[in-house]
């Protein structure tokens, strides 16, 4: 099935850098997630946006759902090292649903 | 609140051999439920999802198989394990906010050797 294309694949940053990374896809979409899996673990829900536009924010992590609908950003402020983990995107739309190629961000003390 | 578990965390299964791993949620009643596979390093692979007891639809044609015998129990089988087999199995559930916002659980590592 369709994959969303995420980029960059890695990132390696300094505590206390800020990051960005971002999500496309040839379709629209009317939902976008951004999930966080932590290394042996599953994947943990960690902003949901629903409308074309939106920008949410949970903590130091903000997300925005683009205004065209075929993509969305999420940006982590201030990184920490528990910040490790791989990100995943994740769209949905009417029956269909599809996650991201995945981000894995390393950061460094 | 809602609670999925998985067992057994680890498994390590000879070529050939079956398999059955559970997945239950707690907590909620009627959920989506869902089986991915994770290889290393890569992306999630949807496997099998399921919308009610004895539902089933499979995304990728495979040596593996799932039943819902519950509500919230979902097992994924397979009668003869393959090498390409191995990875990382989880088991998410959704609720009432739409399909999209799904809860994992913490996995099983398979190894098939």
């Amino acid at each position: 099935g369709q994959q969303l294309n995420q980029s960059p694949q890695s990132m390696f940053i300094q505590e206390g850098e800020d990051v960005s990374m971002n999500c496309t896809s040839s379709s629209i979409f009317n939902t976008w997630l951004w999930y966080k899996q932590d290394p042996g673990e599953g994947p943990v829900l960690l902003i949901a946006l629903y409308k074309a536009g939106e920008l949410t924010s949970n903590g130091r992590l903000t997300a925005q759902f683009g205004i065209t609908r075929k993509d969305s950003f999420l940006n982590i402020s201030a990184s920490i090292p528990s910040d490790v983990g791989i990100y995943f995107c994740a769209g949905q739309f009417g029956n269909q649903f599809y996650f991201g190629t995945g981000t894995s961000l390393t950061v460094i003390p | 609140s809602q609670t999925i578990h998985q067992w057994p965390a680890t498994l390590v299964q000879p070529v050939g051999s079956p398999l059955s791993l559970e997945c239950t949620v707690e907590g909620t009643s009627n959920p989506n439920l869902y089986w991915y596979r994770q290889a290393a390093g890569r992306g999630l692979q949807l496997l099998f999802y399921s919308v009610g007891i004895g539902q089933i639809s499979s995304e990728v044609p495979q040596n593996l198989s799932a039943s819902r015998p519950q509500d919230r129990q979902f097992i994924l089988s397979s009668k003869k394990l393959l090498l390409s087999d191995s990875g990382f199995y989880l088991c998410a559930w959704a609720g009432t906010r739409g399909f999209a916002e799904q809860f994992f659980g913490p996995g099983t590592r398979l190894t098939v050797l």
